[in-house]
């Protein structure tokens, strides 16, 4: 069954770093998602990307945050300068008329 | 602001009971509802719901779906321990047109099914 793949499972990062998460959604689907979820809370979602360019993003979502589809494959999160609760599991999705698909997560921890 | 409740919280059974999951929403442009089950990681999914009273079955989970009330349940008949996870419900809203939007999740069910 084609996956959603998210690289790289763990990152320990230093407050003030800049991180990349990486994301292979499912090949013929054309809606991604990136959504987060703090220890304990509930799943956030943080922005959708349809046709090269952000089509909806939450309050979350704020300067900090940048998303890019840089070779029609890969589709990454950047998150320019870490704070301590940028601290969660960051979940890749993509959507086809079946449904949401999702990756296995990128744990980001900063310390 | 959209939202999504679900109920109970938490649920402990025993292997053999049968478990119902509710999920309340209210939501802006309704598109569908999804059960989810999360284990470690990534939420799997369980089932898409559009259409209200008509339910959809996997195996020994079943779930439908009341667009009047605005409310869905999930039954699992017959629990496992491997029924043992966090049961995420969500709802997806249109995002304008035909264009599939976001999903409002709940804060889950955690079913412990014990031996």
């Amino acid at each position: 069954e084609p996956e959603v793949t998210q690289t790289p499972s763990h990152q320990v990062t230093q407050m003030g770093q800049e991180v990349i998460l990486r994301c292979v959604p499912i090949s013929n689907h054309l809606y991604f998602y990136w959504y987060r979820q703090i220890l304990g809370q509930k799943v956030e979602f943080l922005v959708s990307f349809y046709n090269n360019e952000i089509s909806e993003k939450s309050e979350i979502f704020d300067d900090q945050f940048s998303v890019e589809r840089p070779d029609g494959s890969n589709f990454t999160l950047k998150i320019r300068s870490t704070k301590l609760e940028d601290s969660a599991m960051y979940f890749c999705a993509s959507r086809t008329t079946g449904g949401y698909t999702f990756g296995s997560g990128t744990r980001l921890t900063v310390v | 602001e959209d939202k999504v409740v679900q109920s109970p919280l938490s649920l402990v059974v025993h292997e053999g009971d049968t478990v119902t999951l509710n999920c309340s929403y209210e939501v802006t442009n309704f598109r569908s509802l999804l059960w989810y089950k999360q284990e470690k990681k990534a939420p799997t999914f369980l089932f898409m719901l559009t259409s209200s009273g008509i339910e959809k079955k996997s195996g020994r989970l079943s779930s439908i779906l009341d667009k009047k009330e605005l409310f869905s349940i999930l039954n699992i008949t017959a629990t496992q321990t491997g029924d043992s996870a966090v049961y995420l419900c969500a709802v997806e809203a249109n995002a304008g047109g035909t264009s599939y939007g976001k999903l409002t999740f709940g804060q889950g069910t955690i079913l412990t099914v014990h031996p």
